[in-house]
């Protein structure tokens, strides 16, 4: 069975700075997808960003990059230049084709 | 443009009771899947409902149960509620392509919070 682990349940940044949140997983499948999924005190999930397991290029999208080490099933989350508004859990997903199965989060503070 | 919808958006329960909970998928996408996210929790899969079946199940007992409709839209039901029922319940809809599921293109509603006491 598939698991994501997250090593670090909370984590703290000063605005304007770079923070990375962790996060590996356990598959035997070579074809998936992982993601990265924001769920501000509103409670929405938002995806962040995603990743297809058989692209080797990271995926970014504007302040937000992954780190995809498929080989050691790491999957990290960098956001540069942070901003209050990014002040959330952090959820770490695998999917497949029917499903997505979430890490234990990640709650990220930040400082002005 | 109307995303994925969930009513009610809160909801109290007495122990034994049984609960509905609704779910709109966002407007193109004909498959929904139910999350059960406990305080402090990632969200966990309970089911997946495409062309009013159910097609996959995660590890919840029977008194869950769902239904999807002509429309797509999905109920999931809950019977004799224990108190470890309470959690946010969350509904994701996706769409899907010639029966090729697109997991990664799954989008959230706001949640109901179910509390049994």
């Amino acid at each position: 069975a598939q698991t994501v682990t997250q090593s670090q349940p909370e984590m703290s940044v000063q605005e304007a700075e770079t923070v990375t949140l962790s996060c590996t997983y356990d598959t035997s499948e070579s074809d998936y997808y992982l993601f990265w999924y924001k769920q501000p005190p509103s409670r929405q999930m938002i995806l962040v960003i995603r990743q297809e397991a058989y692209k080797q290029q990271n995926a970014t999208e504007n302040r937000f990059s992954v780190n995809f080490q498929k080989a050691a099933k790491s999957f990290s989350l960098k956001i540069s230049d942070s901003q209050l508004g990014d002040a959330a859990m952090y959820f770490c997903a695998y999917g497949d084709t029917d499903k997505l199965i979430f890490g234990t989060g990640t709650r990220l503070q930040v400082f002005p | 443009d109307a995303g994925v919808t969930q009513s009610p958006t809160h909801l109290i329960k007495t122990r034994g009771q049984q609960v509905t909970l609704r779910c709109s998928p966002k407007s193109g996408h004909d498959t929904v899947s139910w999350y059960q996210q406990a305080l402090g929790q990632g969200p966990q899969f309970i089911f997946q409902y495409y062309e009013e079946e159910e097609r996959q199940r995660g590890n919840f007992p029977d008194r869950f149960s769902g239904h999807q409709f002509p429309n797509y839209s999905s109920e999931l039901n809950v019977n004799a509620l224990l108190l470890g029922d309470s959690a946010l319940y969350l509904c994701a809809s996706s769409g899907s392509s010639g029966g090729f599921f697109h997991s990664y293109e799954q989008y959230f509603g706001p949640g109901t919070r179910l509390t049994v006491t």
